[in-house]
């Protein structure tokens, strides 16, 4: 079945370091690819998004883009702060299911001053 | 833009005990869903209520342990019902297209939850 496997965390990072979180998916026909960040005491927040092959989906920095080749959408960032701490998950969102989000096991980073 | 709310934020419950978790939209949505995010975990899909019938449950979840209503575009409840500690859980609601726009299509945004602990 469809599904989503993220990175296993937690990662912890220094501020400004280079930030990847790594997303693949599997999926009968071409989804649609979301990031969702959830900061602490927080709910869920989409973060971007791509509809289709070579789309990238940028917000607040961070980017990622859909490599149907490699059924890819990592997550990254050039210099992440303190702030950017939270947990982020991959998800994707089949043609076949409207409406259903099938979502990977949330990265949580640690970003340290 | 819209704001999607939940009630209550919190709550700690004792066993073979119902909460109902009400969530409310400040317009008008074509679609409300149910998520479940117990602790530790991703997020799983209840159910997809649906305005004037009965809500769509996926494998595993059942409307006899997770009534749901949904009386009109903008407000939706779901039930935990007869409590065990295995529901202590964070309960999610998200909305999708909006008819006044702030929520495109093809995007779900979720309220700030509802964190369940059954004792």
């Amino acid at each position: 079945g469809d599904s989503v496997t993220q990175m296993e965390g937690p990662v912890t990072l220094s501020e400004e370091a280079f930030l990847t979180i790594n997303c693949t998916y599997t999926a009968t026909g071409y989804p649609s690819l979301f990031w969702y960040v959830q900061y602490p005491g927080e709910g869920l927040q989409l973060l971007l998004k791509a509809t289709k092959a070579d789309d990238k989906g940028s917000n607040k920095d961070f980017e990622a883009t859909y490599r149907k080749e490699t059924t890819s959408f990592h997550l990254e960032k050039g210099s992440v702060q303190v702030s950017d701490s939270a947990v982020y998950f991959c998800a994707q969102r089949g043609g076949g299911s409207q409406g259903n989000l099938i979502f990977g096991k949330g990265t949580k980073l640690s970003v340290k001053p | 833009s819209a704001v999607i709310s939940q009630k209550p934020s919190r709550d700690i419950c004792q066993r073979g005990t119902s909460l109902t978790i009400q969530c409310q939209v400040d317009s008008q949505v074509t679609m409300m869903f149910w998520y479940r995010q117990q602790p530790g975990q991703s997020l799983t899909l209840i159910a997809t209520a649906n305005q004037g019938s009965e809500a769509t449950y996926e494998s595993g979840f059942v409307i006899d342990k997770f009534p749901i209503s949904r009386p009109n575009l903008t407000f939706s409840t779901l039930t935990v019902s007869n409590m065990s500690p295995e529901d202590s859980s964070i309960y999610l609601c998200s909305v999708e297209g909006s008819r006044q726009g702030g929520f495109s299509y093809n995007e779900q945004f979720f309220g700030p939850g509802t964190r369940l602990t059954v004792l």
